[in-house]
């Protein structure tokens, strides 16, 4: 069974850098089938993409985040991070990682992201 | 990029009923859909993808239909832990945008 974990602060203040790590468990990332994913929620809303690499190590991100983001793979670990700078208030989300096919089949618990002085 | 628009917002059934909802994107995105059902506090979760196919262990009084631009997921005899909130999500081009939501509450 697939299962992914995502870990890192929960607080983090403005003008600083997010970083999350997610730790696959049942598949590899270096699997060139599936595309490692980041998405996340604003509290009470709906969902927003960030971004996802692929087994090759390619990336690929949202536009309005790409400034700031950086999505990156620790093989040897089994897990690939996401790194976003420079955050407001406006970044505090929950942030989940997910396994995408055709569709995102598995998903991390999420981790809630707070981004406050 | 692309947009998903979703009908209607929010609605009320009751256990038993048949629900419907639409989701529309800006372009063609052939049956690249997926539905997922999320409830309070927990994770979204896969249903359809492909626009019709029920990923493994759905109920199937789920069901999916459409291609294009106009797109249905189908609720047929609505049980009581199908209250949730329904999201689709396109996967023809990235960004793979989500659909904004449709609440299914207790009437």
């Amino acid at each position: 069974q697939v299962q992914l974990e995502e870990s890192g602060p929960g607080l983090v203040k403005p003008s600083e850098t997010l970083s999350l790590t997610c730790t696959v468990s049942g598949d590899s990332v270096s699997s060139g089938s599936y595309y490692w994913t980041w998405i996340r929620q604003p509290p009470g809303k709906g969902l927003e993409w960030i971004g996802y690499m692929y087994g090759t190590g390619g990336t690929k991100y949202s536009p309005p985040l790409s400034s700031r983001l950086t999505i990156s793979v620790d093989r040897s670990k089994n897990q690939f991070s996401l790194e976003l700078r420079s955050v407001t208030a406006a970044d505090t989300a929950i942030y989940y990682c997910a396994r995408l096919y055709t569709a995102l089949d598995f998903w991390g618990q999420g981790t809630l992201v707070t981004v406050s002085s | 990029d692309i947009q998903m628009t979703q009908s209607p917002s929010s609605m009320s059934a009751s256990v038993g009923d048949r629900v419907t909802i639409s989701c529309r994107a800006s372009q063609d995105i052939h049956t690249w859909l997926a539905w997922y059902q999320q409830k309070p506090g927990k994770v979204p979760k896969l249903l359809i993808y492909g626009a019709s196919t029920l990923q493994g262990g759905v109920p199937s009084r789920f069901s999916g239909s459409g291609s294009g631009t106009h797109f249905t997921l189908t609720i047929s005899n609505l049980q009581p832990e199908d209250f949730a909130t329904y999201y689709c999500q396109q996967a023809n081009n990235f960004p793979f945008a989500f659909g904004p939501g449709t609440t299914v509450e207790i009437k």
